[in-house]
């Protein structure tokens, strides 16, 4: 069976910091992992996936995260955050038999001024 | 041009009705889903159909009835809608199949917000 893991249900950063979302993910096959981002009120937006290519993963907004098989994390960060991404992010594996994405809980990124 | 609009955006009614959500891509795609966001930010399939076919329908009560006219639109009709129905409902669609292209993405709606008295 397949499952992802958000170690943080909140994580609160300064304006200019880096920002580290992490996840944790357990499968049984060769998984795709993505992250997605979800602003308030609004639906979610595909942020960066991986597809067994590369490991290191960029996406949009300066997003990046790196896909580590012996550690079975897929964190997220950007070097430098901004204002406009404080958000709820969403670490989401599939894969298996049934292909299905199974969602993790949520991070709620928040960035102070 | 948005590619996967959902309406109504809110929908507040009482406890027995019964009321439905539209949803329509223009992406191409030929799967589409609904998914239910509890008040924890949890998600959740409910439903998922490829070319018109069922294929996912997760433990859902029979109250919830997904209808597909074509593969660019999926509704979601639901019977006698009881408080813990109120949710936010997402529409999504994907290319290649549930079970075809592992990496492909889904696209997701902004999401329905369905509001129970």
């Amino acid at each position: 069976a397949q499952s992802v893991t958000q170690l943080d249900s909140h994580v609160s950063v300064s304006e200019g910091t880096p920002v580290l979302l992490r996840c944790n993910y357990s499968s049984s096959y060769s998984p795709s992992l993505f992250w997605y981002v979800q602003h308030p009120n609004k639906g979610l937006q595909l942020l960066l996936k991986y597809t067994s290519a590369a490991t290191l993963v960029k996406g949009i907004n300066g997003f990046e995260a790196e896909f580590k098989k012996s550690e079975t994390s897929f964190h997220l960060t950007k070097p430098s955050a901004h204002m406009s991404d404080a958000a709820e992010y969403f670490c989401v594996v599939r894969g298996g038999a049934t292909n299905k994405l199974i969602f993790g809980t949520g991070t709620l990124l928040a960035v102070q001024p | 041009d948005t590619a996967v609009s959902q309406t109504p955006k809110y929908l507040v009614t009482q406890m027995g009705n019964d009321k439905s959500i539209k949803c329509e891509q223009n992406l191409g795609h030929d799967t589409m889903y609904w998914y239910k966001q509890d008040s924890k930010k949890f998600l959740k399939i409910m439903f998922s159909y490829n070319n018109k076919e069922l294929i996912i329908n997760e433990t859902v009560p029979n109250r919830f009835s997904p209808k597909s006219p074509d593969k660019a639109h999926l509704n979601l009709h639901i019977n006698s809608l009881e408080l813990g129905d109120s949710a936010v409902y997402f529409c999504a669609s994907s290319q290649g199949g549930h079970a075809g292209r592992i990496n492909s993405p889904l696209h997701f709606g902004n999401g329905t917000r369905l509001t129970v008295t």
